[in-house]
């Protein structure tokens, strides 16, 4: 089994939707972290927990929420869905803030 | 502020033979660098990573690189065979986290 998984790992949506987009891992780490990637700009960080009870915005949290359930779940929102926000979603998990990362198999989420 | 970045966005290669992949990084203190591997429709994966105490660090076919004097990192794939075609980033330890580059993509030709 896989130890990061997400879901859905594709979903088409309208403008204005609410979207929520979930991980969850079985490596017993405690850092989880939502990234985006578009062509051409790389992987970009949303929002990052160290723990349950700690969460921090990246780069590009503008738009985005996020929630952590238990050590091993956290999940995305798309509040109010744009087409902008159309690109493909990883999410990772670390044991230290600056381990190794691993990621998911990504949700390609679509925005009309 | 910090940033990671590749020196190509695309390397075409020929099957056999060695593959060199660059990337440029701005942090002199940064102590530890990743390299991934993005193939088609998945997640990015480790690769190799190296600490800043290291000049070089060798896997499986894979040699990683660094030369903290001019703050450059490099992955060397020997043989390269089609199922190395993929997206290669490097990542540098940031203020907390890691901070990705925007990628290379290695094309294997037969």
């Amino acid at each position: 089994d896989a130890d990061v998984t997400q879901t859905p790992r594709n979903r088409i949506t309208k403008t204005g939707k609410r979207i929520m987009l979930e991980c969850s891992q079985t490596k017993g780490h405690d850092r989880m972290y939502w990234y985006r990637q578009d062509p051409g700009l790389g992987l970009r960080l949303i929002y990052y927990s160290f723990d349950v009870k700690d969460i921090n915005k990246g780069e590009i949290s503008d738009g985005y929420s996020v929630s952590r359930q238990a050590q091993a779940k956290f999940s995305l929102s798309l509040e109010s869905a744009i087409p902008n926000q159309t690109a493909l979603y990883f999410c990772a998990t670390s044991r230290g803030p600056t381990d190794t990362q691993y990621f998911g198999p990504g949700t390609r989420l679509t925005v009309l | 502020g910090e940033s990671v970045g590749l020196h190509l966005p695309t390397l075409s290669v020929q099957e056999g033979d060695n593959s060199i992949i660059n990337c440029a990084y701005s942090n002199s203190a940064s102590d530890y660098f990743i390299w991934y591997k993005q193939e088609s429709g998945k997640g990015p994966q480790f690769i190799i990573d190296i600490r800043s105490n290291m000049d070089k660090r060798q896997g499986q076919r894979v040699t990683v690189l660094l030369n903290k004097t001019v703050k450059h990192l490099s992955l060397q794939i020997a043989a390269t065979q089609p199922g190395d075609s993929a997206v290669y980033f490097c990542a540098e330890k940031g203020t907390g986290k890691l901070i990705f580059g925007q990628g290379t993509t290695l094309q294997v030709k037969p």
